[in-house]
């Protein structure tokens, strides 16, 4: 399985870009990239998926390089409600099991 | 997106009692699920991967007579936590995905379990 590293924390203020870069250099051909975003005392909850390029959707974009050794989660313009912490995780699908890293705890103040 | 609940939230049980936690997909059949166990402030540790109809696979470290994991159908996988201890205290999530997706996997709400 691919391993996954990231910053362990990010501070920003509401309205701002943040951008999240998640490292994984031994990413498989078949792997795919997801992150994920977990409140406290919840479950984690997709924020959105990618292979290579650009993946955007309501809520992020996703910016994967040709060589797809890291990713980087874009969420436009945060606010308090964002504070959670962010995990990449990097597998295929079907029954292959999804191991958690450190993730990246986002700290949004106003 | 696909829902999965877990039941319950919380719970409280005394030592040396067990607990069963349950995990339903509402609108897919998941053909694996997931069980993890999370501490204060630090991520999701993998406990055990069940597919529907098998033992469940354990990761290293984690007993497969304390943690009873069942998958007997397509919707719904329960773990149970047996002989409790206070060192057991913590909260359990599970996710589910389904053949023919990709790694987006649904997680549940989580159980917050406390052994007093």
């Amino acid at each position: 399985l691919a391993k996954t590293t990231q910053p362990i924390s990010m501070d920003s203020y509401e309205g701002q870009e943040v951008n999240i870069t998640c490292s994984h250099n031994n990413i498989a051909t078949n792997d795919y990239i997801t992150w994920y975003q977990q409140f406290p005392s919840q479950g984690p909850r997709f924020i959105i998926q990618g292979y290579k390029t650009k993946v955007t959707n309501e809520v992020a974009s996703l910016f994967i390089p040709a060589d797809r050794k890291s990713s980087t989660l874009s969420l436009p313009r945060v606010s308090l409600s964002d504070t959670a912490v962010y995990y990449c995780l990097v597998g295929t699908g079907g029954g292959n099991k999804l191991t958690f890293g450190t993730g990246t705890q986002l700290k949004v103040e106003l | 997106g696909a829902v999965v609940s877990q039941h319950p939230s919380r719970v409280i049980c005394k030592s040396g009692t067990s607990v069963k936690i349950e995990c339903r997909s509402l609108d897919f059949q998941a053909t694996t699920m997931f069980w993890y166990r999370q501490f204060p402030k630090q991520s999701l540790m993998l406990m055990a991967t069940s597919n529907e109809g098998s033992k469940a696979t354990y990761e290293q470290g984690v007993e497969k007579d304390k943690f009873l994991i069942n998958h007997a159908s397509l919707t719904l996988s329960t773990l149970t936590v047996t002989s409790a201890h206070p060192e057991d205290s913590s909260f359990y999530i599970c996710s589910a995905i389904t053949d023919g997706m990709n790694t987006e996997a649904f997680f549940g709400q989580g159980t917050r379990l406390t052994v007093v």
